[in-house]
């Protein structure tokens, strides 16, 4: 079956560590997002890649990077420089705009 | 600029009809989506609505009024399993991104 895969669910960070989130979709979607959620706020957009080797900032791109060397994988580092990094992190893929989006079952970052 | 309103939390009764309300503003309108999302869970699409008028989909129903900048969600016969948020989002034209923004989320409770 197709879908959209993120690893890992549940992820502890000391301070000062990067980290790489992964996503990986095999429904031939062109379209990759990701997304910060954090209690009582709604979904807040960090990144989006239309295509490979293309993607282009959200609203909190800062502290984060992304990569699309493939039309499957979209992965998110958590750098040393995202002040605030707890959170649920959702990533999410579209094939057309009119058809919404499909998310993955999101990664929960906690910084110790 | 864009931005997208929802009530933060509501409260009905097992069995009743429930109503949750969107409103919006936003350049390249291009359709409003309504997601259901349990607590540490990924959003699940429910409905979609891009031109004026009521869809229905069993239990639920989704109506839009593009000229009012309005949308709201209809829940009927109410479960306790129908305890979640529901997130109101509006897709943008697809030379924007076609990214999806998101409103805060409005979390509705079930007693019995």
């Amino acid at each position: 079956d197709g879908g959209i895969t993120q690893s890992p669910k549940y992820l502890f960070r000391k301070e000062g560590q990067n980290v790489t989130l992964s996503c990986e979709q095999n429904l031939n979607h062109d379209a990759m997002y990701w997304y910060r959620q954090d209690p009582g706020q709604g979904l807040r957009l960090i990144y989006y890649s239309q295509i490979v080797n293309d993607f282009q900032k959200g609203d909190i791109a800062e502290g984060y990077s992304v990569s699309r060397e493939k039309k499957e994988s979209f992965p998110l580092t958590v750098t040393s420089a995202q002040k605030n990094p707890t959170a649920f992190y959702l990533c999410a893929s579209s094939f057309d705009n009119n058809y919404g989006y499909t998310f993955g079952s999101g990664t929960r970052l906690t910084v110790v | 600029g864009q931005n997208i309103d929802q009530p933060t939390e509501m409260t009905a009764t097992e069995g009743a009809i429930v109503q949750i309300n969107c409103t919006y503003q936003t350049s390249g309108f291009n359709g409003l989506f309504w997601y259901q999302q349990h607590a540490g869970e990924a959003p699940t699409f429910l409905s979609y609505n891009v031109l004026d008028g009521l869809e229905e989909k069993g239990r639920f129903s989704s109506f839009l009024s593009r000229s009012k900048g309005y949308s709201y969600l209809l829940l009927k016969e109410l479960q306790m399993k129908d305890s979640a948020s529901y997130l109101c989002a509006v897709g943008t034209i697809y030379n924007q991104g076609g990214k999806l923004i998101f409103g805060q989320g409005t979390e509705l409770s079930v007693k019995p």
